[in-house]
């Protein structure tokens, strides 16, 4: 069974930074593309960020290009997601979630993030 | 302001059926596949429909999918109160390697 689970979300000031976690189990996670996702309170879904199996490609939204950056373990079968010059609008729940057949067929159950204004 | 198109809210009665559009451009609906989830408050989205038509195992056949040009569709039908959630569809933009999605659709069951 596929599980993701987030980790290292809270609270951070205004220009601070937060690391999150996804830890992965029940594939092989090495051979699939992973994705953050967020949502901001009662907001729609958006895409942050996506890396390639093997970590050499990865893309991003533009509103997060330049102050994130993800990146991945696979010998720890982990996602991150390196979250630098955070603003309110940066607030939402951050999803993890496995690509596969261009889409995203399995999520974690999040982690929040709360960046005050 | 969403990449892709969805109606805010869509609703009928038990039983009923429902469509649900998702329009975009010829660079992202035009140029791939495109999936569909569900999401209930509260709890993390799940996949209903991928590669445009298709179901994962355990999705009920009420839940269908279709994409013509830069447009796709998804219908329920058999409509039931537990499927009142909010449902977003996703694509990606080959030309930008960006993921892009719906605003979102809420379907009430009246």
């Amino acid at each position: 069974e596929v599980q993701l689970v987030e980790s290292g979300g809270g609270l951070v000031q205004p220009g601070g930074s937060l690391r999150l976690c996804c830890a992965a189990s029940g594939f092989s996670f090495s051979n699939f593309w992973m994705h953050w996702v967020r949502q901001a309170p009662g907001k729609g879904l958006e895409w942050v960020a996506n890396i390639e199996g093997d970590g050499r490609r990865m893309y991003y939204v533009d509103s997060v290009q330049g102050r994130f950056t993800i990146s991945r373990d696979n010998a720890k079968n982990s996602l991150y997601l390196q979250m630098n010059s955070l603003t309110a609008e940066d607030t939402a729940i951050y999803y993890c979630a496995k690509d596969s057949n261009w889409s995203l067929d399995s999520w974690g159950q999040g982690t929040l993030v709360t960046v005050p204004s | 302001q969403s990449v892709l198109t969805q109606p805010p809210s869509v609703s009928a009665a038990p039983g009923q059926k429902v469509t649900i559009s998702c329009s975009g451009s010829s660079s992202n609906i035009g140029n791939n596949y495109v999936s569909w989830y569900q999401q209930f408050p509260g709890t993390a989205p799940k996949l209903l429909i991928y590669e445009n038509n298709k179901r994962p195992s355990g999705i009920p056949d009420r839940f269908s999918g279709s994409k013509s040009g830069t447009s796709a569709t998804l219908g329920i039908t058999g409509l039931q109160t537990g499927d009142e959630a909010d449902y977003y569809c996703i694509t990606c933009d080959r030309s930008l390697n960006v993921w892009v999605f719906g605003g979102g659709t809420k379907v009430t069951v009246l």
